[in-house]
């Protein structure tokens, strides 16, 4: 089976840094992905991993260590539209469909 | 501008019909999909297809059909057999290499009573 992990809410102030982690359990991993979503709206692509490492775009990293089963969403500079939800979810072969697995997200709220 | 439209945003049902929520893409992606999405849950895979003419059950498909005859059209059909229908329901396409990300329709909120 699959098995996805990420805190339930964080709260952080503007112009600070958060990291949200994600740990998960799955056979035949082919990448990490992650998305951003404001209550009732579409979630929106952030980053995706399937090496070992950081993936940096702008304010926001993505790391990932296949060894542990982890990864991190990190926010710099925090701004107050950044508060959201956010979704880890795994891609794994599942029956030659490559299947996205999606943890319960990380409600992140952002002070002044 | 490319994009995934699923319309209605708000849908409102009495108990024992079946409705259909649209699905509509331009971004000529093979695959489509399906999620639920719950409070305090992950997002759930419904349905998905890979191609026209084909789709699989997700991992909660009972109570739900879908169709796929045309390659931007991926509309799904809530039946009276599902038991817990109120949700929010996205739809998603992607290409189907292994790196593509899912491309998510702004939703439809379903109420039924």
């Amino acid at each position: 089976g699959q098995n996805i992990d990420q805190p339930t809410e964080m709260t952080a102030t503007e112009g600070a840094i958060v990291q949200i982690n994600c740990t998960y359990q799955t056979s035949g991993f082919n990448g990490l992905f992650w998305y951003q979503q404001h209550a009732g709206e579409a979630p929106t692509f952030l980053s995706y991993n399937v090496l070992d490492g950081l993936e940096e775009k702008g304010r926001f990293s993505s790391f990932l260590s296949r060894s542990k089963g982890y990864s991190y969403l990190l926010l710099k500079e925090l701004q107050m539209k950044d508060s959201a939800s956010y979704l880890c979810a795994v891609r794994s072969m599942n029956t030659g469909f490559q299947k996205l697995v999606f943890g319960t997200g990380t409600r992140l709220l952002v002070s002044p | 501008d490319g994009g995934i439209t699923q319309s209605p945003k708000y849908l409102f049902r009495k108990e024992g019909q079946n409705v259909t929520l649209s699905c509509e893409q331009n971004l000529n992606h093979d695959a489509m999909y399906w999620y639920r999405q719950d409070p305090g849950q992950g997002l759930r895979l419904i349905y998905y297809s890979q191609i026209v003419n084909d789709f699989q059950k997700g991992d909660i498909a009972e109570g739900y059909s879908v169709s796929r005859e045309k390659k931007e059209s991926f509309p799904l059909t809530v039946t009276s057999a599902q038991k817990n229908p109120t949700a929010f329901y996205l739809c998603a396409s992607s290409r189907t290499d292994h790196n593509s990300p899912l491309h998510f329709g702004n939703g439809t909120r379903l109420t039924v009573t």
